[in-house]
């Protein structure tokens, strides 16, 4: 089946740090989604960007569909940005429907003050 | 905008008992919704898709007659642990998709059901 890979799976940054987390899958999506999820265990989604680039104040990402990556980039880091960042793939070759995702293994983010 | 609500947050049953949790989309009808389960420290693993008016489609692995999903309307799915053992004990989430239009679809997860098993 279907890869993805997260880097790195662990980060600790300073606040006010800039990071990038990476994402890597192993075949064509039509789908591919960041996600944070804080310690409760909410999921918050961040993007949809199966491609192109968008930005979200701190944070932007970037997907190179042909590549098959990408990238989230967190800027000025802040200590609220501590959690789980994962990356979700929907399955273009499968026949999946919109909305099943293959999950990273995440990267788990620590921002100290 | 859209919310996708999970109930109970937390639950806590002995060995051997059933246990439903409930997921709702509250401001959009979801003819499909999905549920994943996340051990501790680990990432989310796609159960089964949740098909208003049909049965549910389990992914490989997944024993259909313990983790029963009943998605009798278009705004709730219900997933019933059969007689739960320890090993069941999890992080149950489920996630609907909304339809945005050509600029793709938002998939929303509700609060994640923690089930503990004693």
């Amino acid at each position: 089946g279907i890869q993805v890979e997260q880097s790195p799976p662990d980060l600790i940054l300073q606040e006010g740090a800039n990071s990038t987390l990476r994402c890597n899958f192993s075949d064509s999506v039509n789908n591919l989604q960041w996600f944070h999820q804080n310690p409760w265990g909410q999921l918050i989604n961040l993007f949809y960007i199966p491609s192109g680039t968008k930005q979200n104040g701190r944070l932007s990402a970037t997907t190179v569909a042909t590549e098959r990556y990408s990238l989230l980039y967190i800027s000025s880091s802040q200590t609220t940005d501590s959690g789980v960042y994962f990356c979700a793939v929907g399955l273009m070759n499968y026949g999946g429907s919109q909305g099943n995702l293959i999950f990273g293994k995440g990267t788990k983010l620590s921002v100290k003050p | 905008g859209a919310v996708v609500s999970q109930h109970p947050s937390r639950v806590i049953c002995k060995s051997g008992t059933s246990v439903k949790i409930e997921c709702r989309s509250l401001d959009f009808q979801a003819t499909t919704m999905f549920w994943y389960r996340q051990f501790p420290k680990q990432s989310l693993m796609l159960m089964a898709t949740s098909n208003e008016g049909s049965k549910a489609t389990y992914e490989q692995g997944v024993e259909k007659d313990k983790f029963l999903i009943n998605h009798a309307s278009l705004t709730l799915s219900t997933l019933t642990v059969t007689s739960a053992h320890p090993e069941d004990s999890s992080f149950y989430i489920c996630s609907a998709t909304v339809l945005t239009g050509p600029s793709g679809n938002t998939i929303y997860f509700g609060e994640g059901s923690w089930l503990t098993v004693v």
